[in-house]
Order: structure tokens, then sequence, then C-alpha cells
């Protein structure tokens, strides 16, 4: 079946644009996860949604960055006023429900501002 | 707070030879632990996984992990090197928090592997 897709593969944009990544998850996955790569780390966790809603919002860095997820399924990453610092690769996830479900990653988004 | 620190940035093994990448964690309680693969412009894949049953762990593609509870320990090893398993490797912890899972990352080891 299908894993988890993530559109764009690439984006660049300019400092100060508004830019949205999405991520549609598999099929009946209700808990999705966005993390952040930045060159040479290791993922760092943004946000959780079960379901429709945002449980946990603790590693978004700043107001600049929000999520939706309005009918549980595919979500959107929004970034407004972006800066250079938010150049990374953005990655997606998605698990069924339930403790230590494996979590199915995307291949990302690679993000670069210019 | 819950934490990973892999000991080497970068392995380099020859074909056949075993493979070891070294992890440390920290915890203030029983922890959940895993390794993730991520190959070249792919995502991250699931290689194996410790939830608090057998301490010695196996997983796919000839890759297991022993948790040492002693020496806050989870060391991935595989005995025979292959070309194909070039790639990022992260040692990941877990932090429960009402019925999810949030993952920490380390800073990840990228093996190398030569004919």
């Amino acid at each position: 079946g299908a894993g988890v897709s993530q559109t764009p593969s690439n984006k660049v944009t300019e400092k100060g644009k508004y830019v949205e990544l999405r991520c549609d998850p598999i099929s009946g996955h209700t808990a999705l996860y966005w993390y952040r790569q930045s060159l040479g780390q290791g993922p760092e966790f943004l946000i959780y949604f079960q379901g429709t809603g945002a449980a946990d919002d603790s590693g978004l860095p700043n107001d600049r960055f929000f999520a939706v997820r309005p009918e549980g399924s595919v979500s959107t990453l929004k970034i407004q006023r972006t800066e250079r610092g938010d150049s990374a690769v953005y990655l997606c996830a998605s698990s069924s429900a339930g403790d230590w479900n494996e979590q199915f990653f995307g291949p990302g988004t690679r993000l670069t501002v210019l | 707070a819950q934490s990973v620190t892999q000991l080497d940035s970068h392995v380099s093994v020859s074909e056949g030879t075993p493979v070891l990448l070294r992890c440390n964690y920290s915890s203030s309680y029983s922890p959940s632990l895993f390794w993730y693969v991520q190959h070249p412009n792919k995502g991250l894949q699931l290689l194996l996984k410790y939830t608090s049953a057998a301490t010695l762990v196996k997983g796919i593609n000839g890759f297991e992990a022993e948790f040492k509870k002693s020496e806050t320990s989870f060391h991935l090893t595989k005995p025979s090197a292959h070309m194909s398993d070039a790639a990022e490797y992260f040692c990941v912890v877990s932090v429960r928090s009402g019925g999810y899972n949030k993952l920490i990352f380390g800073a990840g080891t990228r093996l190398a592997v030569h004919p």
C-alpha cells in the first residue's frame, strides 16, 4: 500500500515569504507527527496530531510556525515570514493509535530559504 | 529528561566485517529505544525497537541491539556488513506522553561500507 507522502519534495523560497508543506499520511492512521531535520542533525519533534487536534505543539520553534489537520487526514505545515534559519528537511510521520506503534516516515520536504 | 548520545559521527567498515554503532541513553524511567536507518533520498525506516521485553532485540536486515541498563547503552551490531548497509543511522529514545510516543533522535552515525 501507499506510504506517507509529502509535497513538494523541494521548496526554494526567499526570506520573508510564506510557505506551506503538505503531508498525506497512511490511510487510517490517526496519529500524525511533524519533525524538522537540520543539516548534520537528527530530526527534532515539532508537533503531534491525534485526529484533527494538535495534542502537542511544544516543538514549534515560534509563532511563525503553524500546522493544521482539518479533516483528520492530510496535514499542512505553514511557515510565515520565512528566515534563512528555517532551511531544513521537514519530515512527516504517521502511526495507528496506541502506545509504541511504529511511526512511518515520509521522504521529507527540503526547504531552502534564500 | 530523555536523550541519546551517538558516540561516533562516522563509522567506516569493509564489506563482510562486523558493524558496531554505539549509543548511550539518558532516561528518568525505563526507556523505549529504537534504531532508525535513513538511506539517501528515502524516508526513515525502523530497524528495531526495545520496549522492556527481551534485552537482545533482533531487527531487519540482520541488525540487532542489546539493551544494557547498567551501562545505559543500546549499541547496534551486525555480524557482516553489506554494501547496501551504507546509510545514516539514528538511535532514538521515546518520551511517553498521554498515549503517544514523541521520538528524541540522536545526531546520527554515518556508516560507510568499502569493498
